[in-house]
């Protein structure tokens, strides 16, 4: 069973500061990972994916992987209050047809202005 | 960019009856589509996977004939509620894949449904 291991938070940060958010997968032969958030109400949308070791920087928006550590990452630079939402952490396994993504439950992060 | 129109976004119907939801994309086609449930404050929990003119495949405990999936063409997902109860009431979302790209499918906006 392939699991997406993320806290649940809420994390809260003040505005402009760095949020950190943090994800860990057990299926060790997975490719691609991906960061989505979720506004209440609303449906996932995509931040960020990668796929490679190593940092992945969009705007203010940091993604880190370490296959090694089986362990993903998000950080939110000038953090803003728009920016609280749930963070959903998802993970594409690997192989011929497998597209599927396995979700995290995701963690809600409150931006305080 | 690639989008994916999901309707109706809410709808409220009596116990038993049964509720059609739809996902077209709209500038792609979409070979692979997910339909996904989600509970109020839980993760999105995989239903099941459609490929175009192919039988849905089920995730394990969920009924598919309750839950009817229909991929008949590149552009155009349903997924019916048969005789819905109270406790099908959930945030129902598709999710597309457009073949070739394997990176950040295109959600839908999810449906609202209340079983009363």
């Amino acid at each position: 069973q392939k699991e997406v291991e993320q806290n649940s938070g809420p994390l809260s940060v003040p505005e402009g500061a760095i949020a950190s958010l943090n994800c860990t997968y057990s299926d060790r032969g997975s490719q691609s990972f991906f960061w989505y958030r979720q506004y209440s109400g609303k449906s996932p949308e995509l931040i960020m994916f990668i796929y490679s070791n190593g940092d992945k920087e969009d705007g203010r928006f940091t993604a880190q992987l370490n296959k090694a550590s089986q362990y993903v990452s998000l950080l939110i630079r000038d953090s803003q209050p728009s920016d609280s939402a749930t963070y959903l952490c998802a993970v594409r396994g690997w192989g011929a047809g497998s597209y599927q993504l396995t979700f995290g439950k995701g963690t809600k992060l409150s931006v305080i202005p | 960019g690639a989008v994916v129109s999901q309707h109706p976004s809410w709808v409220i119907c009596k116990s038993g009856t049964s509720v059609k939801i739809e996902c077209r994309s709209l500038d792609f086609q979409a070979t692979t589509m997910f339909w996904y449930r989600q509970f109020p404050k839980q993760s999105l929990m995989l239903m099941a996977t459609s490929n175009e003119g192919s039988k849905a495949t089920y995730e394990q405990g969920v009924e598919k004939d309750k839950f009817l999936i229909n991929h008949a063409s590149l552009t155009l997902s349903t997924l019916t509620v048969t005789s819905a109860h109270p406790e099908d009431s959930s945030f129902y979302i598709c999710s597309a894949r457009e073949a070739g790209i394997n990176y950040g499918y295109t959600f839908g906006s999810g449906t609202r449904l209340t079983v009363v």
